[in-house]
């Protein structure tokens, strides 16, 4: 099946510091990539949709420059926390999906801890 | 009222038991997915459903596109089952999932 990787599966920052998060799809080519967050116990949060070569459409209420995601290739999104702050801790899940298909693979996530 | 319920929110077995995790969702769907998240937090994806019945080892998910419900069926559970299971429905005409609150299983040896 599809397989969807994330890079670093855990990281931690101090406050005020900058993070990028990869997703990649590694046996397809990922049209659209879609970027989640997750608080614990809680179900995943769509943040951003992005397609190869545009601009990421944010959902209501992400802030998009802090958040700041690039989708250059066909199997590589990327996600950046500027300015990161301890409430930005959380769980950030990458999907991604392919021309013909609807069905989304998901990344194994990324656990991020501000301090 | 949450477009996607699932229930039950909580559930624990006795390791071999019979289970069922149910979906209803309120909107048009194209297809639903079932996905099953470990401790760890890792999603993966067990079924995609767009009518009828699949069925993958001991795992067996079904959808009644009338009824507008789906049920994700785990035979002879095992300890290795415990996770939350996620129903996701994609709303027709669009690509985005809407989620279910999820199914935290816990299965006992």
């Amino acid at each position: 099946g599809a397989v969807v990787s994330q890079h670093p599966s855990w990281v931690i920052c101090k406050s005020g510091t900058s993070v990028k998060i990869e997703c990649r799809s590694l046996d397809f080519q990922a049209t659209t990539m879609f970027w989640y967050r997750q608080f614990p116990k809680q179900s995943l949060m769509l943040m951003a949709t992005s397609n190869e070569g545009s601009k990421a459409t944010y959902e209501q209420g992400v802030e998009k420059d802090k958040f700041l995601i690039n989708h250059a290739s066909l199997t590589l999104s990327t996600l950046t926390v500027t300015s990161a702050h301890p409430e930005d801790s959380s769980f950030y899940i990458c999907s991604a999906r392919g021309a013909l298909s609807y069905e989304q693979y998901f990344g194994p996530g990324t656990r991020l801890t501000v301090t | 009222k949450n477009e996607v319920e699932q229930s039950p929110q909580n559930l624990t077995a006795q390791e071999g038991e019979f289970i069922t995790i149910n979906c209803s969702y309120s909107v048009g769907i194209s297809a639903l997915h079932w996905l099953q998240q470990h401790p760890g937090g890792g999603i993966v994806s067990l079924f995609m459903l767009s009518s009828g019945k699949k069925k993958h080892g001991r795992l067996i998910a079904t959808i009644n596109i009338q009824e507008k419900h789906s049920s994700l069926h785990i035979t002879a559970s095992h300890p290795r089952d415990s996770a939350v299971y996620i129903c996701a429905v994609l709303g027709g005409g669009t690509y985005k999932y809407i989620f279910g609150t999820g199914t935290r299983l816990k299965v006992l040896a």
